[in-house]
């Protein structure tokens, strides 16, 4: 059984430029969340997708979006950096149906903007 | 409102117990996490608690669980040099099961 995996680790960007990070689920899971975790703080909700739909969303603008594909995987798109993006982006899959929505995360990408 | 609070640091002695403390807000959360992140790792799930449970007993892992205080503890029996990570109190609300709120951790550190 493999686990969450993210890519790509590390990034760095430019403020104003767009940034994809994308997640592959855990085998058997379907659905993923998305969290945005700043340096010495907790992570923050951005949104899940639950069967290629979006299932919740955090207090994150719209230039923050995402996509769900068929066989689970996922993208996270953020449009418009800004230099407050900078954070760690984890990933987490879970199964829907579970009985204690057990998220299991990725390690995580860790974007820098300038 | 949903809001998780947790000191920052804790310091204890090897072998001794360490206990994390953590206050929650919204009375509707159905779960309640500890969560460990251990330095560039992602967040590894160490335990839960159902909302109707006061306590729960994992080898060297016990939760507290106050509802009428909002409060939850983590208690470390025989805390090791392993054990230094920064650990995360969580809950999910009733109100939105997508998502787990997060408080801001308790960085755990190991004194000889």
């Amino acid at each position: 059984e493999t686990g969450v995996t993210q890519s790509p680790t590390h990034l760095i960007k430019t403020r104003g430029q767009q940034v994809t990070l994308r997640c592959s689920s855990q085998s058997g899971h379907n659905t993923v969340s998305w969290y945005q975790q700043a340096l010495g703080q907790g992570p923050q909700f951005i949104f899940q997708y639950y069967r290629e739909e979006e299932n919740g969303r955090g207090n994150f603008p719209p230039r923050f979006s995402g996509l769900q594909f068929p066989n689970y995987s996922s993208e996270l798109n953020v449009n418009a950096l800004e230099l407050d993006d900078s954070a760690l982006y984890l990933c987490a899959s879970s199964f829907i149906g579970g009985t204690y929505n057990e998220q299991f995360f990725g390690p995580g990408t860790r974007l820098t903007v300038l | 409102g949903e809001d998780v609070e947790q000191s920052l640091f804790l310091s204890v002695r090897e072998g001794d117990s360490s206990v994390i403390n953590c206050t929650y807000t919204d009375s509707s959360s159905t779960y309640l996490y500890w969560y460990k992140q251990e330095p560039g790792a992602g967040l590894q799930l160490l335990t839960y608690i159902f909302s109707n449970m006061d306590m729960k007993q994992d080898q060297r892992l016990t939760v507290l669980l106050n509802k009428k205080d909002k409060h939850l503890s983590l208690r470390i029996a025989d805390t090791q040099t392993g054990d230094s990570a920064i650990y995360f109190c969580a809950e999910s609300p009733y109100s939105s099961a997508s998502k787990i709120i997060f408080g801001s951790g308790t960085r755990l550190s190991i004194r000889p």
